[in-house]
């Protein structure tokens, strides 16, 4: 069975300050999908940011970046110039079967505050 | 696009009742539908997976007759919890995967149920 950790319960940082959330997993598959997602107060999930295994390079979608290493089994999120709309639940997700089409087995979360 | 809707937003029922929860892809057709939990200030736990026309999939640990899910079209898919206790009281999630998508997951809002 896949397992995700998220080792930081809650971090808070400055706004405009860089902020990383760790997240490691376990499978035994060789490809896969991984997922960041973000959960504001609304409680609407929604996608940060993914990353397909077999692919080298890291994934960046504008002021979130990713450092994937696949030996060590680790993803972790990386949030640039934050803001204080960055305030959320981040969750780290792995799908149940490795493949991208599976139901998602999640972190516990992090819990992100950004200070004014 | 890609809008995946939840009815009722919130619930609150009498212990001993059924109550019924919908989720809809708008704008698209899926396949597949997944069903989590969330209870309060913890991570989301996949319940199911519900595929169209076939019988739900459950995790371990969750009584399929107590959470009877049917995925009745491309655009439907409704959790009912039968008898309700004050432990069913939870936060209820549905994502849906559209046909042909590889990944992609889009998450309804959510509904709150409370049993008294």
């Amino acid at each position: 069975a896949q397992t995700v950790t998220q080792s930081q319960p809650e971090m808070s940082v400055q706004e405009a300050e860089t902020v990383t959330l760790s997240c490691t997993y376990d499978t035994s598959e060789s490809n896969y999908y991984l997922f960041w997602y973000k959960q504001p107060p609304s409680r609407q999930m929604i996608l940060v940011i993914r990353q397909e295994a077999y692919k080298q390079q890291n994934a960046t979608e504008n002021r979130f970046s990713v450092n994937f290493q696949k030996a060590a089994k680790s993803f972790s999120l990386k949030i640039s110039d934050s803001q204080l709309g960055d305030t959320a639940m981040y969750f780290c997700a792995f799908p149940q079967a490795g493949g991208g089409a599976d139901g998602l087995t999640f972190g516990k979360g992090t819990h992100l505050i950004i200070q004014p | 696009g890609a809008v995946v809707s939840q009815h009722p937003s919130w619930v609150i029922c009498k212990s001993g009742t059924s109550v019924k929860i919908e989720c809809r892809s708008l704008d698209f057709q899926a396949t597949t539908m997944f069903w989590y939990r969330q209870f309060p200030k913890q991570s989301l736990m996949l319940m199911a997976t519900s595929n169209e026309g076939s019988k739900a999939t459950y995790e371990q640990g969750v009584e399929k007759d107590k959470f009877l899910i049917n995925h009745a079209s491309l655009t439907l898919s409704t959790l009912t919890v039968t008898s309700a206790h004050p432990e069913d009281s939870s936060f209820y999630i549905c994502s849906a995967r559209a046909s042909g998508g590889v990944y992609e997951q889009y998450f309804g809002p959510g509904t709150r149920l409370t049993v008294t």
